[in-house]
């Protein structure tokens, strides 16, 4: 999936502490941004997601920053809790296409 | 109320046999897509249905792969002749609409093909 870059590909955090996972993307057709969170054995589950008309998003420790110029988003979890241990997907869509392009995948453990 | 459910959750079989996976979208929605998650490959879009149509058939990986979406809820991935590439877990989501910003997964399916 060369059209969107993930990273990192893995990522440890003290509890308390702030996750970055940035995800970049070729296509500029691209008009949602979401992030997704799977848990072991579960499907992906929307987090947050942010369409390109702001700069940034933020719904309790989740924030999305979105740099249209640079083709770039990214999740910044505030306060990392173990609970939050999982992988994050970004997953950009075009509304034309309707299906959902994953990058690759950041595989978080929160320390406690 | 009830997510998506897909059945069954693991599956074995032997290399050249056919296998079929069921999703159950939630009630209500419209549209219904197929991904396939492997170590190799990450996620990836199979084919998606608005109603009991499929418009968007560009990710399957083969025409061994088929699938269909009957009285506009349940659908069955169908893998003939499957090859150990085929191993992986093949998730389905839906939403409301097409044009809905949210996909709701169900927990996918283990394909093991030994």
């Amino acid at each position: 999936q060369q059209q969107v870059k993930q990273s990192p590909q893995s990522l440890i955090v003290q509890k308390g502490g702030i996750s970055i996972i940035n995800c970049a993307y070729e296509n500029t057709a691209f008009d949602y941004f979401p992030w997704y969170q799977q848990f072991p054995g579960k499907g992906p589950a929307l987090l947050i997601a942010i369409r390109p008309d702001v700069s940034e998003k933020k719904e309790g420790r989740f924030t999305i920053s979105f740099n249209k110029s640079a083709k770039q988003f990214s999740l910044h979890i505030m306060d990392s809790q173990p609970g939050d241990s999982a992988t994050y997907f970004c997953a950009p869509r075009m509304d034309s296409s309707y299906k959902l392009i994953f990058g690759s995948g950041t595989r978080l453990l929160v320390r406690p | 109320g009830a997510g998506v459910s897909q059945s069954p959750s693991n599956k074995v079989t032997e290399k050249g046999k056919d296998v079929e996976l069921r999703c159950d979208p939630i009630s209500g929605h419209t549209a219904l897509y197929w991904y396939r998650q492997s170590l190799g490959q990450g996620l990836e879009f199979l084919i998606y249905f608005q109603g009991n149509s499929a418009p968007d058939k560009s990710g399957l990986p083969s025409d061994r792969f088929s699938a269909e979406r009957t009285g506009g809820s349940v659908s069955t991935l169908t893998i003939q002749r499957t090859q150990q590439e085929d191993s992986a877990v093949y998730l389905c989501a839906s939403s409301l609409a097409l044009w809905s910003d949210e996909q709701y997964f169900g927990p996918g399916t283990r394909l093991t093909v030994t």
